[in-house]
């Protein structure tokens, strides 16, 4: 099955320093990897995804990168915001897609 | 679209209580998912339910734990009898027919067995 490991576990940067999350996943077959956004008592969402034969996406401040030979993705965040404060999540699919598995999770703090 | 809904928000029981978590999936969506987070383990898959039918349960830790989906708007967690080691939040999530595996979550249930 797949095996996601999420670094760091927590990361604290100054209001407008860039934020930067990495993921490694083990099944080479995972041809899609969604980034979820988890804000204090509230569900994770869905915030930025990109499939396998993509080696870079980005939308408005932040960014995903993708590197398949490796089996690592990132998430990079710029310009950061204290709205941006959460714990964020990468995830990829298992053997059959209908899986997710998730990374441990990283809380993000920015600091004003 | 309300979203996924989850009820109750919170919950607290005493062990050996029967607890009943319910979600609304959005609709339209053919695939639900019953999720479990934790400090300690973070998000576990419970169960998978596609066009009500459940799919894979291995995630379910024990007997105590059950789930159904009557229906394509609504599905039930139960927990009978409840322990102190299930106070966790439980999140529903669901996913429309085909294309790429987004989930949608609600906004979970805050379980305290005391």
């Amino acid at each position: 099955g797949e095996n996601v490991e999420q670094h760091p576990s927590t990361l604290s940067v100054q209001e407008g320093d860039s934020a930067v999350i990495k993921c490694t996943y083990s099944d080479s077959a995972s041809n899609y990897f969604p980034w979820y956004k988890q804000e204090l008592g509230k569900g994770p969402q869905l915030i930025i995804d990109i499939r396998s034969n993509v080696g870079e996406k980005k939308d408005q401040r932040i960014a995903v990168t993708l590197n398949k030979t490796a089996k690592h993705f990132s998430l990079h965040i710029t310009e950061t915001q204290p709205e941006d404060s959460a714990v964020y999540f990468c995830a990829a699919p298992r053997s059959n897609d209908y899986k997710l598995s998730f990374g441990a999770g990283t809380t993000v703090t920015v600091r004003a | 679209d309300a979203g996924v809904i989850q009820s109750p928000r919170h919950e607290v029981t005493e062990m050996g209580q029967e607890v009943t978590l319910r979600c609304k999936p959005i609709s339209g969506h053919n695939s639900l998912f019953w999720y479990r987070q934790t400090m300690m383990r973070g998000l576990e898959l419970l169960i998978y339910f596609n066009n009500n039918v459940p799919i894979d349960d291995s995630g379910m830790p024990e007997d105590r734990f059950s789930a159904k989906m009557p229906n394509a708007s609504f599905s039930t967690l139960k927990i009978q009898p409840s322990e102190p080691r299930d106070s966790a939040v439980y999140f529903c999530a669901s996913k429309p027919r085909g294309g790429k595996n987004i989930q949608y979550f609600g906004a979970g249930t805050r379980l305290s067995v005391l």
